[in-house]
């Protein structure tokens, strides 16, 4: 079958750094995405890995293995402004993507 | 990165009345768009996938006749929601599928409209 999971909810500080992990299970996996959503609208693009290792955007760096169907977002220097729902997304043989139900992230200051 | 438009942002609208949205890629070609549906503190759920000249792919549970999608043309596609009902209400979003780079560095990105809020009374 085919599944997503990460944390339902997690809490960090201002200024600090939180990694959110998302494990798949994917027939004919072709790639991870990670998306931002803040509540009320649509989500916006935020990484993309297809291949072992890890991407740094910024603040924002993204991880894949792909032997353990594993992945994580990690997030420095928090800001206010990053308490969002953090979406992973597995893409299927058929391009198709699979979602997790969404990690709500809480910035505290 | 690309930029997909919806329209319109949030609709109200009566009872057995049909509702059409409109999702737009303004900066590239999209052969191919999805429809979601998500209601409060819910995921995403992919509705269909609307193909560009060729009928829309219906996930299971999906009335096919009752959410009318239409892909004219490489950037446009049309989601309408006939003889809405109150339980139609919901966020509705679309979003296109890019792609960037050549050969083996091709990445293929969904980009998703900013959604349009249905509430049906």
């Amino acid at each position: 079958g085919q599944n997503i999971d990460q944390p339902t909810e997690m809490t960090a500080t201002e200024g600090a750094i939180v990694q959110i992990n998302c494990t798949y299970q994917t027939s004919g996996f072709n790639g991870l995405f990670w998306y931002q959503q803040h509540a009320g609208e649509a989500p916006t693009f935020l990484s993309y890995n297809v291949l072992d290792g890890l991407e740094e955007k910024g603040r924002f760096s993204s991880f894949l293995s792909r032997s353990k169907g594993y992945s994580y977002l990690l997030l420095k220097e928090l800001q206010m402004k990053d308490s969002a729902s953090y979406l992973c997304a597995s893409m299927d043989s058929n391009y198709q993507l699979i979602w997790g139900a969404g990690t709500k992230l809480i910035i505290k200051p | 990165g690309a930029v997909v438009s919806q329209h319109p942002s949030r609709v109200i609208c009566k009872s057995g009345t049909s509702v059409k949205i409109e999702c737009r890629s303004l900066d590239f070609q999209a052969t191919t768009m999805f429809w979601y549906r998500q209601f409060p503190k819910q995921s995403l759920m992919l509705m269909a996938t609307s193909n560009e000249g060729s009928k829309a792919t219906y996930e299971q549970g999906v009335e096919k006749d009752k959410f009318l999608i239409n892909h004219a043309s490489l950037t446009l596609s049309t989601l309408t929601v006939t003889s809405a009902h109150p339980e139609d209400s919901s966020f509705y979003i679309c979003s296109a599928r890019d792609y960037t780079g050549t050969g083996p560095s091709v990445q293929e990105t969904q980009y998703f409209g900013p959604g349009t809020r249905l509430l049906v009374l």
